[in-house]
């Protein structure tokens, strides 16, 4: 497609309940990136791939959440046991390079009560 | 670490007005972008300036770049109610030698006002 897509657009779990989130790059885009942002501040660097191959997950918090890309699949987002602080809006992005200019997706707003 | 911060944090103007964001980087850079979210929106990518360019334009968007002072400026000129968003400046951060993500300040929000 020609645009990044996202589902779902919203997503509420109580507190220690798993959350998936959904990213369909744009086509021909090798790169993915996922980043948090909380309460419209700035956004916070999760994690990037090369096609399906991690790229950098310095950003992840490795305990509860996890990612993949895996072909002809949209990429996902996990949060095993999700926290109040995790309540964000996650944004997924993809460039054709790594140092190309990077397209959004309309983000995931997730609330954990 | 924060790559990109932008001035001021908030910014109101009247319609027709220029306004002019500023944005400082850390570490050497190999370009430098600015991105507009509308609020409840996704961002939007506006202008990528290379480290080798000085200024570069798009319509109404005025961008330079001085890589000695590690800054950036955005102008948008003859502003319009629409172009109220919040203005992120955005460097590719340098990770284990290469530049895998890119890092964004915390941004400016320009209210244009009819």
């Amino acid at each position: 497609g020609e645009e990044v897509a996202q589902t779902p657009k919203h997503l509420v779990r109580g507190e220690g309940q798993k959350a998936k989130l959904y990213c369909a790059p744009i086509k021909g885009h090798s790169y993915v990136f996922w980043y948090q942002q909380v309460l419209k501040n700035e956004f916070k660097f999760l994690i990037s791939f090369q096609n399906e191959n991690v790229f950098d997950e310095t950003g992840m918090p490795k305990e509860r959440f996890s990612a993949k890309c895996l072909p002809n699949s949209p990429c996902s987002l996990e949060i095993q046991a999700t926290k109040l602080e995790d309540s964000a809006v996650y944004f997924c992005a993809s460039s054709r390079a790594f140092y190309n200019e990077q397209f959004f997706g309309p983000g995931t707003r997730l609330t954990v009560l | 670490s924060q790559q990109g911060e932008e001035d001021p944090q908030a910014l109101s103007i009247q319609e027709g007005e220029n306004a002019t964001m500023n944005c400082s980087y850390k570490t050497s850079i190999n370009n430098l972008q600015w991105y507009r979210q509308n609020s409840g929106r996704g961002l939007v990518h506006l202008i990528l300036i290379r480290s080798n360019e000085r200024e570069k334009h798009s319509g109404r968007l005025r961008v330079t770049l001085d890589t000695s002072k590690k800054s950036s400026s955005l102008l948008i000129t003859a502003s319009r109610a629409a172009d109220t968003a919040s203005y992120f400046c955005a460097a590719p951060s340098n990770s284990g030698g290469s530049n895998y993500k890119l890092t964004f300040g915390k941004g400016t929000l320009l209210t244009v006002n009819p």
